[in-house]
């Protein structure tokens, strides 16, 4: 079946730090992949939608200055949290779509210290 | 936009009971159910999908109910067992497919033994 993999699956970093996130489709391409974040035993939250060759789409209240995503190729999209603060500690999950299902990565948790 | 309300946020039953999530939805456009189960620490799966043309479809112990007119879906889960424990998400969309999808707060199911 389809297969979206992330990296990485954990990553702690300073205050004011940089972090870039992977999510790669690995047997298939996938002109739309979607980055959400999730609070611990809350539902997933829709960031934005990534685009390939285009700019991303972001929610409402999302920063996109802070939350970088680039869609290069068919089979990679990025998500970079710039300057990241404690309050970005999060579950950030990526997913990309093969005709109606959504295939999720594993997620990154991130710790900003 | 959409909105997707699910109930309960908990349900604990005994093994070998069934098992009955629900969700309603706000939209009338939307026209697909994709329902996840989500393993702590894990990428959300799809284990069961509907779509607005047929009211109830079954795979194995799960099966799926939509109700159109009412504007709700419900899961349901027989002959529970200890590894069907984790959390449920519902969603929906309006796009037929995995673009777009809102969901559910989650449902944390519990068998207990």
């Amino acid at each position: 079946g389809a297969v979206v993999s992330q990296h990485p699956s954990r990553v702690i970093c300073k205050s004011g730090t940089s972090v870039k996130i992977e999510c790669r489709s690995l047997d298939f391409q996938a002109t739309t992949m979607f980055w959400y974040r999730q609070f611990p035993k809350q539902s997933l939250m829709l960031m934005a939608t990534s685009n390939e060759g285009s700019k991303a789409t972001y929610e409402q209240g999302v920063e996109k200055d802070k939350f970088l995503i680039n869609h290069a190729s068919l089979t990679l999209s990025t998500l970079t949290v710039t300057s990241a603060h404690p309050e970005d500690s999060s579950f950030y999950i990526c997913s990309a779509g093969l005709e109606v299902a959504l295939h999720f990565g594993n997620g990154t948790r991130l710790t900003v210290t | 936009g959409e909105n997707v309300e699910q109930h309960p946020s908990t349900l604990s039953v005994q093994e070998g009971d069934s098992a009955v999530i629900k969700c309603t939805y706000s939209d009338s456009a939307s026209n697909y159910f994709p329902w996840y189960k989500q393993e702590l620490g894990k990428r959300p799966q799809l284990i069961i999908d509907i779509r607005s043309n047929v009211g109830e479809k079954k795979d194995q112990r799960i099966a799926v109910t939509l109700n159109k007119t009412a504007k709700h879906f419900s899961l349901h889960i027989t002959e529970t067992q200890p590894e069907d424990s984790a959390v449920y998400f519902c969603a929906a969309s309006t796009g037929g497919g995995a673009d777009g999808l809102t969901f559910g707060k989650g449902t944390h199911l519990i068998i207990q033994p």
